[in-house]
This record gives C-alpha cells, structure tokens and sequence, in this order.
C-alpha cells in the first residue's frame, strides 16, 4: 500500500517570504519514486521534479528546493522569495517501482500576495 | 514533448446524458489513466489502461466506463451523468521514468 499526507491545505504569503510545503509518505517497498507537480489556476498539472529512493540528495532548481529524508519518509518542497505566480495548488506523490498508479496527497493550495 | 490532449476544456452536460470525454497522448505510452480532482479530495483514479482494450478499475469507478480501442486514444463514459459528477477530469500518460504527462483537464458541469 502508499499513502501521500500533505496536511496543509491552505497556505498564504507575502511576496518574497519563503514557504515549505510539507509530504509524508508511506510504502512498505523499497525502490520508489517521489513527484512534485504543479497546478496553475488553468488546471493543467506540471511536472516539477522526481527523486527515486536511492538518492536522498537535496536538490535546488532555482528558487525551488527539495529536501528528501527517508528517515522521516518525507519529501518536502520550499519555494524561496515566493512569487504571484508560484500561486498554485501542489501535489505530491509517489509510485513503488514496477507499478504505474501514483498515490497523490490532497495538495497544498498557495497563495502568494502582492 | 509529450504531448497529452482532451477534447474539451469545459462542458455543460444534462443529468441522464451520456457523456464522452476524449484524451489522446502522442509519445507511444502503454499506459494512460483517467483521474477526477474535486476541492479536498485531490485526484482520485477513476480507471487506467496499460494496453489496448485492457482496463482496470481505479478506486472510484462507479458511473464510469472507459474505451480503449488504439494506443494513442482513452475514453472515458459516463453513461447516465448525474450532478455528483460535476468535476474536473483529468487524463494522464505515463512514461517509462514512471513521470506522469497530464492533459489540460475537462471541466465538467451536470446539470
């Protein structure tokens, strides 16, 4: 079974303030792969990055970063100086390997003000 | 780029009509899914496919049905809509990197 938890569903910021978004997971396997997307307010979800449970290296993309503890199960995402148009609904979720249906959280819903 | 479309943005449909929804994906994927996303439920999988004319239910397949008849083309049915299935639908593909290629979504309204 795999189960995604983002607890925060809403969550708002001033422009330029940082925010982390919180996912827990669970899996009894060991080979797994970890998401985020993106959902714009046009609806169409956008890939932002995969780990696979072999590599729990942080990863910076810009003002995005990730933090990934297996020893916690959890992938977290921090968006620095925030941005209107970081203002979206993100998801996370994970797959076991060698199955295809992802488990998603409910998503974090951000607001950014101006 | 992969490239995941569905064939309308938005539909107003009544209850007890039968209704289509299209999704065609052009990178050869085995697999494609069909997900509806409502406020504080997230996306929930309706059903997938991982070969032609094969299915399998996803975790809320009741009203539903789904078409598989070419690799490229998933369809999904809802045989007699009602208003509980007023919702945003979304179809998706997956590669072989388990990353999942979204369409733009179907917003559907029953009325």
């Amino acid at each position: 079974a795999q189960k995604v938890t983002q607890a925060q569903t809403e969550i708002s910021v001033v422009e330029k303030e940082d925010v982390t978004l919180d996912c827990v997971y669970e899996t009894r396997d060991t080979t797994y792969y970890l998401f985020w997307y993106k959902q714009p307010p046009s609806g169409e979800l956008v890939f932002l990055i995969r780990r696979n449970s072999f590599d729990e290296q942080n990863e910076i993309s810009g003002r995005y970063s990730w933090n990934f503890q297996k020893s916690t199960s959890s992938f977290n995402f921090t968006i620095t100086a925030s941005q209107v148009v970081d203002s979206a609904v993100y998801f996370c979720a994970l797959v076991n390997y060698g199955n295809n249906r992802l488990a998603f959280g409910k998503g974090n819903q951000v607001v950014v003000i101006p | 780029d992969v490239k995941v479309t569905q064939s309308s943005r938005y539909l107003v449909k009544r209850t007890g009509e039968k209704v289509f929804l299209e999704c065609v994906q052009d990178m050869d994927h085995e697999n494609m899914f069909w997900y509806r996303q409502d406020p504080g439920l997230g996306l929930r999988l309706i059903y997938f496919s991982y070969d032609v004319k094969m299915k399998e239910k996803g975790d809320i397949p009741e009203g539903y049905s789904v078409s598989r008849e070419k690799k490229e083309r998933f369809s999904l049915i809802l045989e007699s809509a009602s208003t509980n299935q007023t919702s945003m639908y979304l179809c998706a593909s997956i590669g072989g990197n388990y990353e999942q290629y979204f369409g733009p979504g179907t917003r559907l309204t029953v009325t």
